[in-house]
Order: structure tokens, then sequence, then C-alpha cells
């Protein structure tokens, strides 16, 4: 069974712009779960998408924002970026969210704002 | 809100020996689950052991295993007769029950000298 896929795995862009991340779980799965990891806050939980739902948010701020297709497919956007918004975005994807479910995480894609 | 507190920033260990890390939490939740995770150089998250809040009985898988102090609020991990593939980042979680909202604190490099 392939695992989580994240593309791209490699992001530069420039202060201001705005960059949409990807994230393909595991066959089957359907939640998916955002994270970002800074050396400065460490790893920081960004949102959790369920059956094409947000069900669970972190402290960010608007720009941050995502959605779930029906595939489970799930994307994430950040609008007019910082230079602090450089970081590895990392996703996750589990069964589903009731009890316990193991959340598989996939490679990240490390984000270099300029 | 929880919090999740590693206060061990680096670690080393010779290879075939075993190490203990450790991990402190705060909740005021009944129903949670801990894990252990660990990020190698490739920065791939890859799960450790978890542990059910609920169960007494401390987990192992294979050489891991964890020391669960409930009432402490401890959660320590100990990785015996310890391989230079363990060398990693470990980061020690939190999540409520369902949530699927991990809490991760600020992780233990570890180093394996051969």
């Amino acid at each position: 069974k392939a695992g989580v896929t994240q593309t791209p795995r490699y992001l530069i862009k420039t202060r201001g712009q705005q960059v949409t991340l990807s994230c393909s779980p595991i066959s089957g799965h359907r939640s998916v779960s955002w994270y970002q990891q800074t050396p400065g806050q460490g790893l920081q939980f960004l949102f959790e998408y369920f059956s094409e739902t947000q069900r669970n948010k972190g402290n960010f701020p608007g720009r941050f924002s995502g959605r779930q297709f029906s595939n489970s497919r799930s994307e994430m956007n950040v609008s007019t970026l910082e230079l602090g918004d450089s970081a590895l975005y990392l996703c996750a994807s589990s069964f589903s969210g009731s009890l316990y479910n193991e959340q598989f995480f996939g490679p990240g894609t490390r984000l270099t704002v300029l | 809100a929880q919090t999740v507190t590693q206060s061990q920033p680096e670690m080393s260990v010779q290879e075939a020996e075993t190490v203990t890390l450790s991990c402190t939490y705060d909740t005021s939740e009944s129903d949670y689950y801990l894990f252990w995770y660990k990020q190698p150089p490739s920065r791939q998250m890859i799960l450790v052991i978890r542990q059910e809040a609920y169960k007494q009985q401390n987990a192992t898988e294979n050489r891991f295993s964890v020391n669960f102090q409930k009432a402490a609020k401890s959660f320590s991990l100990k990785i015996s007769d310890s391989q230079l593939g363990d060398a990693a980042m470990y980061f020690c979680a939190y999540d409520q029950t369902g949530a699927n909202n991990l809490f991760f604190g600020t992780g233990t490099r570890l180093t394996v000298i051969p």
C-alpha cells in the first residue's frame, strides 16, 4: 500500500506570494491533518479534515487555509507569505477520527520564503 | 491547554547500551493517547510506540518500551540494545481520544556512538 505523498517536496517563494501544498493520503484513509515544523516553534497542528469537513483547527492566522476533496486528497494554502512561514509542512493521514487511528506521516514539503 | 515537555534536548548512548528519554505532559482529560515518534534526517516521521491512557500496562515494541506514570503525567521511552539506526530526533506527543490533533514536545536528539 502506498504511503502518504506530499507535493511538491521543496518550494521557494517570495514574501507576499501565496502557495498551495498537496497531500494524498493512504488509500482508504479519510482523515488528513496538517502540521508546521520550525526550529523555533517546533511541531504545531494546523488543521484536520475528515470527509471534506474541517473538524479541528490550530492557532494559526486566517492566511492558512485548507480543504479536502471527495477522494480525501487535501490541500493547504498560505496567502500573503511571510518570512516566518518558512517551515517543513507535514501532513498525516488516518483511517478515521474515532477513538484511536494511527496517523501516518508524509515526507513533508519544505517551504522557503525569501 | 495540553502541553508536552521534553527536558533533554540531546542524549547520547553507546551502541548496544540502553537509554531512556523523558517526557512529561499536562492535561485535564482522562482519555488520551501518548506517542513517541522518531524523525531521522530524512524528516519522515515514524511512529515508535503508543500508549492508551486507560491501560495500566506499559507498552512495548521489540527494543522499545515505555514507563507510563499517569498520576505523575510522565511518559518515558526506553531503548534497549541501541543501534546506529536509532539515531534521530525523538518526539513525545499527546492526542486526545479521537481528536487527530497531536501536541508535540520539543524533541530529543539521540546520538548513537559506535
